[in-house]
Parts: structure tokens; sequence; C-alpha cells
């Protein structure tokens, strides 16, 4: 059973550094793309940053491009977001997501991580 | 870089009823890379239907959806209680996703 599990999130404040992780099971990461997805609450999804299938793509947001960092680790099959000098607009679930090649389409989605940026 | 507006924002109907929601890009876009999602309060994102039309696994075949070029379309034939919801269209190119704003199907 396909599993995706984040974890990290927390109440952080503004300029701090916080870093999530999204645990995979019942699939290999080094087989697909996977993204983070956040969404404010009670606002819609905002795609945040992506790793193609053998870690040699990846993209960012213009709004996070150069603070938000993503990676993952194929030994313990996780995905990381290292989010440095947040923002108040930061605050957000973050879900990971895997991504299904030729159509690109996100087919499990992981219950998401609360990061609240407040001082 | 391609934004999504979908139309209206919210949608209010009685079950039973046909819904069809709107999801308009701002250039041309490839079939195969349209997607919508389901999204109930508290829960993550539902896969509904990927490259415009097909159905994802174990999705009920009152969904439908079609389109091109510019404009895709959901439509749900009859309204169940479990289809209020949000519903967003994405559409994937040069490395991203991008969302459309989402419209809500309430309850009248």
């Amino acid at each position: 059973e396909v599993q995706l599990v984040e974890s990290g999130g927390s109440v952080i404040r503004p300029g701090g550094s916080l870093r999530l992780s999204c645990a995979a099971s019942g699939f290999s990461i080094d087989d697909y793309g996977m993204s983070w997805v956040r969404q404010a609450p009670g606002k819609g999804l905002e795609w945040v940053s992506g790793i193609n299938w053998d870690g040699g793509s990846i993209d960012y947001a213009d709004s996070v491009k150069g603070r938000f960092t993503i990676s993952r680790d194929i030994a313990s099959n996780s995905l990381f977001l290292q989010m440095n000098s947040v923002r108040a607009e930061d605050s957000a679930f973050y879900f990971c997501a895997r991504l299904r090649g030729s159509f690109y389409y996100y087919d499990y989605w992981g219950q998401g991580a609360l990061v609240t940026v407040s001082s | 870089e391609i934004v999504l507006s979908q139309s209206p924002g919210t949608l209010s109907l009685s079950p039973g009823e046909r819904v069809t929601l709107s999801c308009r890009a701002s250039q041309g876009v490839s079939k195969n890379h349209v997607t919508w999602y389901q999204q109930k309060p508290g829960q993550s994102p539902r896969l509904l239907i990927y490259g415009t039309s097909s159905r994802a696994t174990g999705i009920p075949d009152r969904f439908s959806g079609s389109g091109s070029g510019t404009d895709f379309t959901l439509s749900i034939s009859r309204l169940e209680p479990e289809d209020f919801a949000v519903y967003y269209c994405q559409h994937y190119g040069t490395s991203r996703a991008t969302f459309g704003q989402g419209t809500k199907v309430e309850i009248k």
C-alpha cells in the first residue's frame, strides 16, 4: 500500500528555519517524481517544489526560490523540504505528493504538515 | 507561466443535480497534462480525472472530464451527498505544476 507521511510541522518565528520530512512506503521514491504542495488555511493549492525521478531536475516556485531546498534520501525512502528565512506568508499545510509521469498528475498525497510562521 | 482560472467560485446545488465546472488556461495546454482533484475539509486532495478525461481508479462514472486547448470541464452527472467539496484543476508543464483557485460545490 502506498503511503506518504509528512512530519516536522511546527510554529516558527519569521526568519527561522524548519525541515519537513515525507516518509514514503509502498514504492521507491527514485522511481517517481515527487513534489511539495502547500495550502494556507482556507485557501487554494500552491505548488512549492518538485524533484524528478532521478533527482536530476529540481524546480521551485518563485515565491520560495532561494529560501527553500528540496532533497531526498533513497536509503530511507524520504523526501525533505528545508525551509529557511521563513515569512508569515509561508504559513500553510505542506503536502508531499507522488507524480505520475507521462500524464503528470499527483496520484498519492500525504496528510499534510502544518507550518505556522508567527512572532 | 500558465495561469488556470476556475469558474464559478462557488456553486450552490441540490443532490441529484448535474454540475459543470470550468477551468480555463491562459494559453493552450496539452490535454495529457490536465488533472482534476476533489478536496473535502480536513483532507488531502483526491485524484479524480487525469489526462483531461481519464477517471482515476475507483472514481464513479458520474464524474467525467472533457476539453482541449484552453477550456476544460469537469462534469458530475448527478450530485451525491459525498460530492459536496472543493474541486481543483491542475496543469503540469516545464517541471512545475499550476493549480486553479478551486470551485466550491455546496449544498443548497
